[in-house]
C-alpha cells in the first residue's frame, strides 16, 4: 500500500462545478503539499498545509490530521484547471516527498 | 514562472552512457531536489542538496549522484544508463528543508534508447 493515496484517479467535470479531490496517508507528517501538473511537466505548488485550511483564489485546500486525509476543492470551475493535482507529504523538516500518483482532471466548457 | 530553470530540455541517450543534468535554483533558496517521474506516476525523490553539501537520499543506485555549487545551482549524473532511467527528471529549490515551500522547475524529458 503507497503511503500517499488520492482518489478519484481521474475526474471530469463541466466547467462551473465543484470539484473536490481527495489525499488520504498511512504515515505521520509534518506537512502536506498539493501540487499543480500541467502537460509538458512543469509543477506548480499550491498549498503547503499542517493543519485546517487555506483559500488562495478559487482553490481550498483543507487538512485532518487525526484522520491523515487532505482535500483540495476547486470552485466554480473552468477548463484552464484541467491539470494532474499531486498530493505530497513531508515527515519531518530533513525527511523526503513521498508523492501520490496524481489525478487527472479535465474540466470541459 | 517559478525562476527554477532546468537544462536541458530534451535529452535522448543510449544505454550505457552517461548524462548531466542541471537546474538553477531560485534566488535566495539555498536548497535544491532532484526528483525522477516516469510517465504516469507521482515524482520519486532522488536526493536533496542543502549549502553544497547532500541532505537526504531516495531509493536510487550509486549511480545516480548530484552535487550543489556554491551558487547553489546542481547537477544530477546518472552513469550507465538503463531504459527504465527514461523519465521526466524535475529540481526544485526551497528555501530550507521539506516543510518550505518547494519551486519546480520544467524538468528534463530524458529518453534512453
Amino acid at each position: 500500500k503507497n503511503e500517499v493515496e488520492q482518489s478519484p484517479q481521474n475526474l471530469t467535470a463541466q466547467e462551473g462545478e465543484f470539484i473536490t479531490i481527495n489525499c488520504s496517508y498511512s504515515v505521520g507528517i509534518s506537512a502536506l503539499h498539493w501540487l499543480q501538473q500541467h502537460p509538458g511537466g512543469g509543477i506548480v505548488s499550491l498549498f503547503m498545509l499542517s493543519s485546517g485550511k487555506k483559500k488562495h483564489g478559487r482553490l481550498i485546500a483543507t487538512i485532518n490530521i487525526q484522520e491523515k486525509h487532505s482535500s483540495l476543492h476547486i470552485t466554480a470551475s473552468h477548463p484552464r484547471d484541467s491539470a494532474v493535482y499531486i498530493c505530497a507529504v513531508s515527515r519531518g523538516a530533513n525527511s523526503k516527498l513521498t508523492f501520490g500518483k496524481g489525478i487527472t482532471l479535465s474540466v470541459r466548457p | 514562472e517559478t525562476g527554477v530553470t532546468q537544462s536541458p530540455t530534451h535529452l535522448i541517450k543510449t544505454r550505457g552512457q552517461q548524462v548531466t543534468l542541471r537546474c538553477s535554483s531560485q534566488s535566495g533558496h539555498n536548497t535544491v531536489s532532484w526528483y525522477q517521474q516516469a510517465l504516469g506516476q507521482g515524482p520519486q525523490f532522488i536526493f536533496q542538496y542543502y549549502r553544497e553539501e547532500e541532505n537526504g537520499r531516495g531509493n536510487f543506485p550509486p549511480r545516480f549522484s548530484g552535487l550543489q555549487f556554491p551558487n547553489y545551482s546542481s547537477e544530477l549524473n546518472v552513469n550507465a544508463l538503463e531504459l527504465d532511467d527514461s523519465a521526466l527528471y524535475l529540481c526544485a529549490s526551497s528555501s530550507g528543508g521539506f516543510t518550505d515551500t518547494q519551486y519546480f522547475g520544467p524538468g528534463t524529458r530524458l529518453t534512453v534508447l
